[in-house]
């Protein structure tokens, strides 16, 4: 069966720290892959999505970025973390027409 | 591009009423549309899938309906319970130039015993 590993699920980073969450999926393969940051009690806010290797759709400019090394394996990164970059991290994939299968999240606090 | 609304207020009802939740899309003609539950610090999870030639689909106490004209989708919780608060997300899948799953803000359902 299809699983989905993110990590770490909570993290506290100093600004201007470096960052990197990483997301891995078992049990499929070529899966659309996405990041998601969510601001306490709001919705999803779309940051990145990838549909192959080395490809990478960034939906709003940011301090992030992401790249995707391995067909199961999709990173997101700062150089420099800022206090705005707080929330709730949520990775996410779905293959073709199905559902959207989510990590456990990233709560990150930068503080 | 394509846009889903969900009324972005939370709705309060009382237990063992029946709980609906409106998302309405546009500039979209989906093949199916996907709700999803999702509970405070946990990621969404998916309930129920509907297609554009389905008009209602069911699963339990869940009932979804799907209106292609309105462009509008239902969400049902019947004889509601406190274990089914939880904010409700829907969504629509990747079609034509768009390739990414696109969700709405999701409705904040409070159950009150």
């Amino acid at each position: 069966s299809q699983t989905i590993h993110q990590w770490p699920a909570t993290l506290v980073q100093p600004v201007g720290s470096p960052l990197s969450l990483e997301c891995t999926v078992e049990g499929t393969s070529n899966p659309n892959l996405y990041w998601y940051r969510q601001a306490a009690g709001r919705g999803l806010q779309l940051l990145f999505y990838s549909v192959g290797i080395g490809q990478i759709s960034s939906e709003v400019p940011q301090n992030l970025s992401a790249s995707r090394p391995q067909d199961r394996q999709f990173i997101l990164s700062s150089k420099k973390l800022l206090l705005s970059d707080s929330g709730f991290y949520l990775c996410a994939w779905t293959g073709q027409n199905t559902e959207a299968f989510f990590g456990q999240g990233t709560r990150l606090t930068v503080v | 591009s394509q846009k889903i609304e969900q009324n972005s207020e939370a709705l309060n009802i009382q237990e063992g009423k029946t709980a609906t939740l409106t998302c309405n899309y546009t500039n979209y003609s989906p093949a199916y549309l996907q709700w999803y539950r999702q509970d405070p610090g946990r990621g969404p999870v998916f309930l129920l899938l509907i297609r554009e030639n389905e008009k209602e689909k069911r699963k339990e106490r869940l009932k979804v309906t799907f209106d292609t004209t309105l462009k509008q989708s239902l969400f049902h919780i019947t004889a509601s319970q406190p274990a089914d608060s939880a904010t409700y997300l829907c969504a629509l899948p990747p079609s034509g130039g768009y390739q990414k799953v696109t969700f709405g803000t999701g409705t904040k359902l409070q159950v009150i015993p």
